[in-house]
């Protein structure tokens, strides 16, 4: 198994700033995932991390909004850029020590953009 | 296209009463299959699973069965608890040239002591 820490747990932010999201893994897992979760609905897929190159988006999600970094197996950051209220939501990192096999979550960070 | 239909939410159960929530899936190959739990204030985490055909997933109490006939995966308790207060995701992996779990919608379920 894998245990998943997530910082900051929640912050409220103004627009037009940017927020920076750490997850760390106490175990080296192979793939990490960013996710958005809307308050009472799923989770939409942001990005897959890579390690040591760039992130794998979805459609929807670009770069130079959602920046996001896996210097090694264990940690990866996810920065939500220029923010807006539209951002408002909880973020979610996941991590998978055999791909395709169970995902371990992070608690979330819940971000409220004024 | 690869998806996961859930019966919508919430539910709302007496303690002790038998839980049923309904799981369809539409996917091109042989997924393995996943029910994740949230409660509230948290992330998800891993209830059961199943990787075939035939194959049943259970864990505290929670069951759900593998049916390729139906692409089903309907997750059932016999007795549920105020505990088993939670949202339920029924979710699918699979190798499209590199592995995408797909989450269903979620269904949210209440018990009442």
């Amino acid at each position: 198994s894998a245990v998943i820490s997530q910082k900051p747990s929640r912050d409220i932010c103004q627009r037009g700033t940017s927020l920076t999201i750490q997850c760390q893994v106490d175990s080296q897992v192979t793939m990490m995932f960013w996710y958005r979760q809307q308050p009472g609905q799923s989770l939409t897929l942001i990005a897959t991390a890579n390690q040591g190159s760039e992130a794998t988006y979805e459609s929807g999600f670009v770069i130079d909004k959602f920046p996001i970094s896996r210097p090694n197996l264990t940690f990866s950051t996810l920065t939500v850029s220029n923010m807006s209220p539209e951002d408002s939501s909880i973020y979610l990192c996941s991590g998978e020590k055999v791909p395709g096999e169970t995902q371990y979550f992070g608690p979330g960070t819940r971000l409220l953009v004024l | 296209g690869n998806s996961v239909t859930q019966m919508e939410g919430p539910v709302t159960l007496s303690e002790e009463a038998f839980l049923t929530i309904n799981c369809t899936y539409t996917a091109t190959g042989y997924p393995s299959l996943f029910w994740y739990v949230q409660y509230p204030g948290e992330g998800l985490q891993l209830l059961l699973k199943a990787t075939k055909a035939d194959d049943k997933g259970s864990n505290k109490g929670f069951e759900a069965t593998y049916r390729k006939e139906t692409t089903s995966f309907h997750l059932e308790k016999g007795s549920v608890q105020v505990s088993d207060s939670a949202v339920y995701f029924c979710a699918l992996s699979l190798d499209t040239g590199g592995f995408k779990t797909i989450f269903g919608a979620g269904t949210r379920l209440f018990v009442k002591a």
